[in-house]
């Protein structure tokens, strides 16, 4: 998993805060995916972006969540206005380019999570 | 419907043996690819193996191979000679031609025994 880099590792908030999960992508990787994963789950899908654009946030929460990807810097995951049921581990992942012609056998690389703990 | 569906929620294995992990996909995609991924207790997300829906030979990638059948749309992970290092939750996952998420399975637990 060498390569994305997810910080913090490990995040506490208390009920109504914010929090702000950030993602930099393994070098030369353009395209970032968040997924989160409730205990004893696989992984859902959340959003995808592309430096300065979002490009499929279908599995985004309509309120509280958001996501950007700035020209500049990580990937940033923010939800406002923290509740219980936000407590989950976040995964980014990056792939080198869009679709299947740029997986081959490179699926996308996770990083190691996020894990929000909401007090 | 689900996507993918992993049959097997726990799995318990004496080591040294070989495991099978079951996975069924649906997808009315002509192009899509197959993943597994394992994560141990520690957390992390790791790439074992890919196989691509065109991809005539089943893929291996040393002790881990991918028994695909296309027409069953199923993706069964095969580990030989099972360590107790591979104690951990797999999860079968696809992708789609029109599609850039991964999606995933509710995973498998599988324990290795000494």
């Amino acid at each position: 998993n060498a390569g994305v880099m997810q910080n913090p590792r490990h995040l506490v908030r208390r009920r109504g805060q914010e929090a702000r999960l950030r993602c930099s992508p393994m070098k030369g990787h353009s395209h970032v995916y968040w997924y989160r994963q409730l205990p004893e789950e696989g992984l859902k899908f959340m959003v995808y972006l592309q430096k300065e654009n979002i490009i499929d946030e279908s599995g985004m929460p309509k309120e509280r969540f958001s996501a950007e990807f700035p020209k500049e810097g990580p990937s940033i995951l923010r939800i406002q206005q923290v509740v219980r049921g936000d407590s989950a581990a976040y995964f980014c992942a990056s792939s080198p380019s869009r679709g299947l012609e740029g997986l081959g056998n490179q699926p996308q690389h996770f990083g190691d999570g996020t894990r929000l703990s909401i007090l | 419907a689900q996507k993918i569906t992993q049959t097997q929620p726990g799995m318990f294995v004496q080591e040294k043996e070989a495991v099978t992990l079951d996975c069924t996909y649906d997808t009315s995609d002509q192009s899509y690819g197959l993943f597994w991924y394992k994560q141990p207790s520690s957390g992390e997300m790791i790439f074992l193996i890919y196989q691509g829906s065109y991809d005539e030979q089943n893929a291996t990638e040393g002790r881990y191979s991918l028994n695909f059948q296309k027409a069953r749309k199923s993706a069964n992970l095969v580990i030989s000679a099972s360590q107790l290092g591979d104690s951990a939750m797999y999860f079968c996952a696809m992708r789609e031609q029109r599609d850039d998420k991964i999606i995933f399975g509710k995973g498998t637990r599988l324990h290795i025994l000494p």
